[in-house]
């Protein structure tokens, strides 16, 4: 079955950086869009950025933008996120999801999500 | 950025009863090339990812409930649940995926009455 299995988050000072990954498996993960999105503690859920299949195509919100970078290794069946300049705002959840069908849409599997804490 | 609007913020339903969440986006989510609203729904429970329930509007995810149902098309979407069960009691989140970013509701929260 699907697992996606988030890791990397933690504490981090402002100004950090911290590289997430989330390991794929049950599913052939070089065809799937994947995604980060997250949650800050008690707020809703804010969509940070996507990857193709391949790569080759990349998205990001604003709030991140200029500061994270998605990548993925698709013989590692892994999904990275890279965040910079770290405020008390990236405080959040961070999952990964996978859209239902290859290609983008809906978030049909997720993971349990991987807490990054920014504080001094 | 398409803004989704859903309301009311908060929801106290009795159990057995209807609970009706409204969604609203900024600019249609129709695409008329395939007649489809790419609007999703989901459901999040304390600790937990959120659940898909429904996308395309209404095509409901396999093993949820059919007390369950989503409609609406272009900028007006609903999601209702026709007779309450204790194990509703979440966060629901609509969200557009026409157009990047694919940004979420603000979130309803479901509770008992």
């Amino acid at each position: 079955q699907v697992q996606l299995v988030e890791s990397g988050g933690g504490l981090v000072k402002p100004g950090g950086s911290l590289r997430l990954s989330c390991a794929a498996s049950g599913f052939t993960f070089s065809d799937y869009y994947m995604s980060w999105i997250r949650q800050a503690p008690g707020k809703g859920l804010e969509w940070l950025s996507y990857i193709s299949g391949s790569g080759d195509v990349v998205y990001y919100g604003d709030s991140v933008k200029g500061r994270c970078a998605i990548s993925r290794d698709n013989a590692e069946k892994s999904l990275y996120l890279q965040l910079n300049s770290l405020t008390a705002e990236d405080t959040a959840v961070y999952y990964c999801a996978r859209a239902a069908v290859p290609g983008v849409g809906a978030s049909l599997y997720w993971g349990q999500g991987a807490l990054v804490t920014v504080s001094s | 950025d398409i803004v989704m609007t859903q309301s009311p913020d908060s929801l106290a339903v009795s159990l057995g009863e209807r609970a009706t969440i409204n969604c609203k986006s900024s600019q249609s989510v129709f695409y008329t090339s395939n007649n489809k609203s790419y609007l999703a729904w989901y459901q999040q429970k304390p600790g937990q990812p959120p659940k898909l329930l429904f996308y395309w509007a209404s095509t409901r995810e396999s093993g949820v409930p059919d007390r369950f149902s989503g409609s609406g098309s272009g900028t007006d979407f609903t999601l209702t649940i026709s007779s309450l069960q204790a194990e509703d009691v979440a966060v629901y989140y609509c969200q557009q995926y026409f157009r990047t970013p694919y940004t979420f509701g603000q979130g309803t929260n479901l509770e008992i009455k």
